[in-house]
This record gives C-alpha cells, structure tokens and sequence, in this order.
C-alpha cells in the first residue's frame, strides 16, 4: 500500500492477470483520485472517486473508497503490457484551490 | 482536448543562476500548479495559482517563485538554482473537484 514516505512499492505480473493496488491517506478527503504515469509523461487520470460512492469502473479499472479507514484501492482486470507503469492515488485537500496530496506510487511491470 | 505545455523540456543549469520554466495551459482552467517529482517522495506541489495575478506557496516553496501573468501562462522560477533543485518539474492545470491535467515535464539539472 502507498501512503508517506513508504518506499515505492513495485509489482511484476504476468499480462493477463489482475492486480490490485492500495492506497491509504491520512486526512478526511471527500474525493479520490489514481493517476498513472508512463515512462517520461506526465501522470494522467484514470479514475476519480467520491466519498458517496464505494465503488466506481471505467472498462477494466475498479476503483473502492472506504472512508471509516481512509482507505482506497485500484483493481485493474486482465492487465496488458501497456498497463505497465506508476500508478498514484491522490486525495484532494478540503481547503480551496484543488490541492491534491500524491502518495509515492506503485510501479507496475507487466511482462509479455 | 485538454492541453497543457511546459518549455523546456530539458534545461542545464549552473548553480547561481537563473531558471524559469513556463507553462501554458488551453483549458481554461482558474487552477495551476507547480510539481516536483523526486525518486522516493512522489509529486509534491511548490506553488500553485487560483488565476491571473494570483500565487499561493505549496507544500514545498523555500527557493522558488511563481508568477500567472495570465489565465494560460504560469511560470516558475528559480532565483538561485542549487543542485538540490536537481529534478523533474511538472505543471498541471484543474478544477476543485475534478482532474488535473499534467503537461509532459521539465527535467531539470543544476551542476
């Protein structure tokens, strides 16, 4: 799971196969969001989930929230060599402007 | 489609010096905001915007600057480069509430 300043955490899978990637953060949030980021590009987001909700897809991405223990969680089914990146989870700051608190990531290597 | 580009892509700099990097965003968005990535610590926001005029000090802001001239334009600057600035840069765009849209990133190395 990510969160402070634990070491990024790297994954290796077969394609295929799901993975699953856990986030917990610190403070009350109302959304969250996971962002993955490809070798040399800027992160880009997947999925953004609400406290209202517990669960949310987008075609092979499953996003959960729990808010009792501020936690988060990114399912990605029948992964393909082109999933292979570092996903974030980003939990957006009650206060004005949109600020966003990254975790450090989980690198995800999916072989051939 | 949302955009948003950072020039330059790659910059050298010698410590003492002076370093801007630029962003400029076509979404139209009031929120902008200054990242840098390092191995280990993640994306953590230097200085960030609420619009034109505006400059707010992020979680990490002690040697650098920002400047929004414009609703599409937001720099960072670097008064006194040090090796310590050695890093990834990345600018995003955003609204609260929604996604931020990140440009492609500014590798910077202060020797």
């Amino acid at each position: 799971s990510q969160w402070g300043e634990e070491n990024l955490q790297a994954l290796s899978i077969q394609e295929g196969e799901d993975v699953t990637m856990n986030c917990s953060y610190k403070t009350y949030t109302t959304v969250v969001q996971w962002y993955r980021q490809k070798s040399g590009k800027g992160p880009a987001q997947l999925i953004l989930i609400r406290s209202n909700e517990r669960e949310k897809r987008s075609g092979r991405l499953r996003a959960t929230l729990d808010t009792s223990s501020q936690s988060s969680s990114l399912s990605i089914t029948g992964t393909l060599a082109t999933d292979t990146a570092v996903y974030f989870c980003a939990t957006e700051r009650s206060s004005a402007g949109n600020k966003l608190t990254f975790g450090i990531g989980t690198r995800v290597l999916v072989r051939p | 489609e949302a955009a948003v580009t950072q020039s330059p892509r790659n910059k050298v700099a010698v410590t003492g010096g002076k370093v801007t990097l630029s962003c400029n965003q076509t979404n139209n968005h009031n929120n902008m905001y200054w990242y840098r990535q390092d191995t280990g610590h993640g994306l953590r926001l230097i200085h960030y915007s609420y619009g034109a005029g505006s400059t707010e000090k992020g979680d990490i802001p002690d040697g650098y600057k920002a400047s929004r001239p414009s609703q599409e334009n937001f720099s960072l600057i670097l008064e006194l480069a040090t090796p310590s600035q050695t890093s990834v840069y990345f600018c995003a765009s955003g609204e609260k509430g929604y996604e931020q849209y990140f440009g492609p990133g500014t590798r910077l190395t202060v020797l």
